[in-house]
């Protein structure tokens, strides 16, 4: 039972580098979505899909790409990291093919601790 | 973009101890309250949704209140436990809007 699998779990980059942070659901939800946790401040969404082929904007979207292969995966792309960036990255799941619907409880991967030097 | 709060920020309890904290969310157009749970090093997990005012859900030594009239929840801890340590997460949909998180509450109980 993995529910939300998350790589990697840490990284550090350097300022300018890229790289992609991998999201599976084995839960065959509906939408997913990538947040950011940054201390003293609640989860920030960054990108979220309602289903596979469509993505939308969260509140923080800039800097950042994403991409839904297919209804399991749903990626992260940093395409020129910045120290502002540093953060640690949350993907989660929920059934609901809405993200607005209230009662849509999320399944959360284990973070990705990224470092931007 | 909502403005959800919880307090305290961060707390500290003996074993045993009961505690409470806070959340609040803007009281219009509301749909749902989330609680979490998120231990360090592991995924959050969700505790609670609420929909209706007056609501109240229990999960062994851990319940919840919601007030969708005022704008506040309260989530309760009885006879805390040190594995009860964890960072607890509200979060409220309301109309239009996607589900939006507060800063958290840090709860630390020393054994």
């Amino acid at each position: 039972n993995a529910g939300v699998t998350q790589t990697p779990k840490f990284q550090v980059l350097k300022t300018g580098q890229s790289m992609t942070l991998q999201c599976a659901q084995d839960m065959n939800h509906n939408s997913m979505y990538w947040y950011r946790q940054d201390p003293g401040m609640g989860l920030r969404l960054i990108y979220y899909s309602a289903s596979e082929g469509t993505t939308d904007k969260g509140e923080v979207p800039n800097g950042y790409n994403v991409s839904r292969l297919n209804k399991r995966e749903f990626s992260l792309r940093l395409e020129s990291a910045a120290p502002s960036q540093t953060s640690v990255y949350f993907c989660a799941s929920s059934a609901g093919r809405s993200p607005f619907s209230g009662a849509n409880v999320l399944t959360f991967g284990a973070g990705s601790r990224l470092t931007v030097l | 973009i909502l403005n959800v709060e919880q307090s305290p920020q961060s707390l500290h309890v003996q074993e045993g101890d009961s505690t409470n904290f806070t959340c609040s969310f803007p009281s219009s157009n509301f749909y749902a309250l989330h609680w979490y749970r998120w231990e360090t090093a592991k995924s959050p997990e969700a505790l609670f949704v609420m929909t209706l005012n007056g609501d109240e859900k229990k999960k062994g030594r851990i319940s919840a209140t919601l007030n969708t009239k005022e704008g506040y929840s309260y989530l309760y801890i009885k006879g805390s436990q040190p594995e009860d340590s964890a960072t607890y997460l509200c979060a409220s949909n309301n109309a239009g809007n996607m589900l939006t998180f507060g800063g958290g509450t840090r709860l630390m109980v020393k054994p």
